[in-house]
């Protein structure tokens, strides 16, 4: 089983500017990566897809990269609605189809 | 517009069962495999189940296996978890969610439905 390791687990970042979020795979994923976002009360939402593509409608200050077992996922100008918790997940190996354990995202 | 709703829901004691349904709506269901995922009370995301295009291959979390069974029926465009042999530690919001495929990301969510083991 893949485990992914996200870090830091709460990341505290005033409004406009910069986030940086990483997760780690046990093993290479190659490009098979996801990151998703979660408000309280809602369910989560795919924002990119194979490690750096948006999904339809997500905006362009998220950003994805990395390959293999390092990602990293940017929010380049922090808005008031991206304050969220954050979860990669590995589609490479599987079963299972894991996840990380999560990022909240606070405001400082 | 696409929309999953998941229902079935409850309180149910410790090794009762329970059926979740989830209806697909918006989107061709067909093409999609879909994924039971769950999330206990204010912990992070566990993937449960998939189930293949036409429901021919299924896999499971070790957790769940040989307790639950994911089925869908692309006539009707619907998903089912049939949760048998509940424990407490089942407590979770139950997720629906489409992928194009068993290699992709999660395209589709459903809002969640709540299950409760509980005496």
């Amino acid at each position: 089983e893949v485990v992914m390791t996200q870090s830091p687990a709460t990341l505290s970042v005033s409004p406009g500017e910069k986030a940086t979020l990483s997760c780690r795979a046990s093993q290479s994923v190659s490009s098979n990566l996801a990151w998703y976002q979660q408000k309280p009360g809602q369910a989560p939402r795919l924002l990119i897809y194979g490690s750096s593509t948006r999904a339809t409608g997500i905006p362009a200050r998220f950003s994805g990269s990395g390959s293999g077992t390092e990602f990293t996922l940017t929010i380049s100008s922090l808005q008031s609605e991206d304050f969220a918790v954050y979860y990669c997940q590995q589609y490479y190996n599987w079963p299972p189809w894991t996840f990380g354990q999560g990022t909240k995202v606070e405001i400082k | 517009q696409v929309q999953l709703v998941e229902f079935g829901g409850g309180v149910v004691q410790p090794g009762r069962s329970l059926r979740l349904s989830c209806a697909a709506s918006g989107f061709t269901f067909s093409s999609y495999v879909m994924h039971w995922v769950r999330q206990a009370p204010g912990k992070g995301l566990e993937w449960v189940a998939l189930i293949s295009y036409d429901g021919s291959s299924e896999y499971y979390a070790d957790s769940v296996k040989g307790r639950f069974t994911i089925s869908r029926d692309n006539s009707k465009n619907t998903l089912h978890l049939q949760m048998n042999s509940l424990r407490a530690e089942d407590t979770a919001m139950f997720y629906c969610a489409g992928a194009r495929g068993h290699g992709y990301g999660l395209d589709y969510w459903g809002q969640g439905t709540l299950v409760t083991v509980s005496s």
